[in-house]
């Protein structure tokens, strides 16, 4: 149980192009999904915290317009990284996690971002 | 001083091995605490979760929590090379704001 599928795995593209990742929890409702960006050989970093149907919270330094977060149901949440440039290539990764508060994180397989 | 301070290798066994894998943290107040694996280029998995102080047991996997001591631990029995991983504690005090380690590389060895 607990399965979380993130969608795509892997995005090439140019410089000024808009990029959408889904994230899908499969087998449970999630109250709260998290996004994450993770460079090589470094730990996770938080983007934002996302509640369903409410706007997202985002942590410091973090750009609101650039990385546009939408949860609109309690399995779906998008991140999606407009008028994308080379410094934006990255692991993203989304987690999620059941309601209620004492239930850990279960996290996607990532999305490898690289653009040219 | 970070809220988890993890060690981050890299590690390396020989097949067969026990490994310790430990996290210090400095807030009181977690209350809950996670490990996850990661491979290559693959989201974190979890696996194990406790809650205050103790062991928890899950095959070769034995997590334990020193609350007094701010200090956690996940003990891999018989290490296998599939083993091999980056391996992340994680806690929280609320069960909606997490904290992470930087984790650790384990390489084990045939």
């Amino acid at each position: 149980g607990a399965v979380v599928s993130q969608h795509p795995s892997r995005v090439i593209c140019k410089s000024g192009t808009s990029v959408k990742i889904e994230c899908r929890s499969l087998d449970f409702q999630a109250t709260t999904m998290f996004w994450y960006r993770q460079f090589p050989k470094q730990s996770l970093m938080l983007m934002a915290t996302s509640n369903e149907g409410s706007k997202a919270t985002y942590e410091q330094g973090v750009e609101k317009d650039k990385f546009l977060i939408n949860h609109a149901s309690l399995t779906l949440s998008t991140l999606t990284v407009t008028s994308a440039h080379p410094e934006d290539s990255s692991f993203y990764i989304c987690s999620a996690q059941p309601g209620p508060n004492d239930q850990p994180q279960h996290f996607g397989d990532g999305t490898r971002l690289s653009i040219l | 001083q970070k809220e988890v301070e993890q060690d981050p290798g890299p590690l390396s066994v020989p097949e067969g091995a026990i490994v310790s894998l430990n996290c210090t943290y400095s807030n009181s107040a977690f209350q809950y605490f996670m490990w996850y694996r990661q491979y290559s280029r693959k989201g974190p998995e979890l696996l194990m979760y406790t809650y205050s102080s103790g062991n928890k047991e899950d095959g070769r996997f034995t997590a334990q929590v020193d609350k007094s001591s701010k200090y956690i631990s996940l003990f891999i029995r018989d290490s296998q090379p599939s083993d091999s991983a980056t391996y992340l504690c994680a806690m929280s005090n609320t069960g909606n704001q997490f904290y992470f380690g930087t984790g650790t590389s384990l390489t084990v060895i045939p």
